[in-house]
């Protein structure tokens, strides 16, 4: 399978534990985005790599939240003293480009957060 | 932040077409018109996308209107695989996508 895979695909933690989700996109991909999505609404953008530099990281939705991709191919996604609120549905999504346009978003699975 | 608005649910018989309409009441000329569709349980999935001329290709069509304020995904055979939540953005790139919460379409058999 060639596509944007996501690990673990559920994760089960407890209120202040940190976790750490893993992206592997698309190979030829340099573009790397990670997305929020709760119950009944769309995804959220979080934050996007061109290659290794993060190139937008504002809508991180707090300091707790922090991303890496150290050599420009898998990512990280790190949530650091979990809160209930936590519990969602973290994306990831890859795509070529190195401009301005449009260029395709490939969207993994998804790994899902339950925080108790 | 999303910036377009969409019904929230819409029925459709397989083999008809859909539907499915989206208003665009702040979008600025740079900005294209995408849709991503998100059957359960998988992420989303890009359909199209238009700047102003309307648009076709194996999925879909879309249909952009002079003033570009709104919007139609036209689904021309609605297929059992089509239900979906379908999710309009307008952004000036697509690094950015600001998903809203979408039409959650169910084709009826």
């Amino acid at each position: 399978d060639t596509g944007v895979s996501q690990n673990p695909r559920h994760k089960i933690t407890k209120r202040g534990q940190n976790v750490t989700f893993r992206c592997d996109p698309i190979s030829e991909h340099n573009r790397l985005y990670w997305y929020r999505q709760t119950l009944g609404q769309g995804p959220e953008f979080l934050t996007y790599f061109q290659n290794e530099a993060q190139l937008e990281k504002s809508r991180l939705l707090s300091d707790r939240f922090s991303a890496e991709r150290p050599k420009g191919s898998f990512s990280t996604l790190e949530i650091q003293r979990t809160e209930q609120g936590d519990s969602a549905m973290y994306l990831c999504a890859s795509s070529s480009g190195t401009g301005y346009g449009f260029y395709e978003q490939y969207f993994g699975p998804g790994t899902r957060l339950t925080v108790t | 932040d999303a910036k377009t608005t969409q019904p929230t649910s819409m029925d459709c018989a397989e083999g008809r077409a859909a539907n499915l309409p989206c208003n665009h009441s702040t979008i600025s000329g740079n900005e294209y018109v995408y849709w991503y569709r998100q059957i359960h349980s998988q992420g989303p999935q890009y359909i199209i996308h238009g700047l102003k001329n309307n648009e076709t290709n194996e999925m879909a069509s879309l249909i952009i209107t002079e003033d570009r304020k709104s919007s139609t995904l036209i689904l021309p055979h609605a297929t059992l695989r089509d239900t979906a939540v379908y999710y309009c953005i307008d952004s000036p790139g697509a690094n950015n996508l600001f998903f809203g919460t979408g039409t959650r379409l169910t084709v009826i058999p």
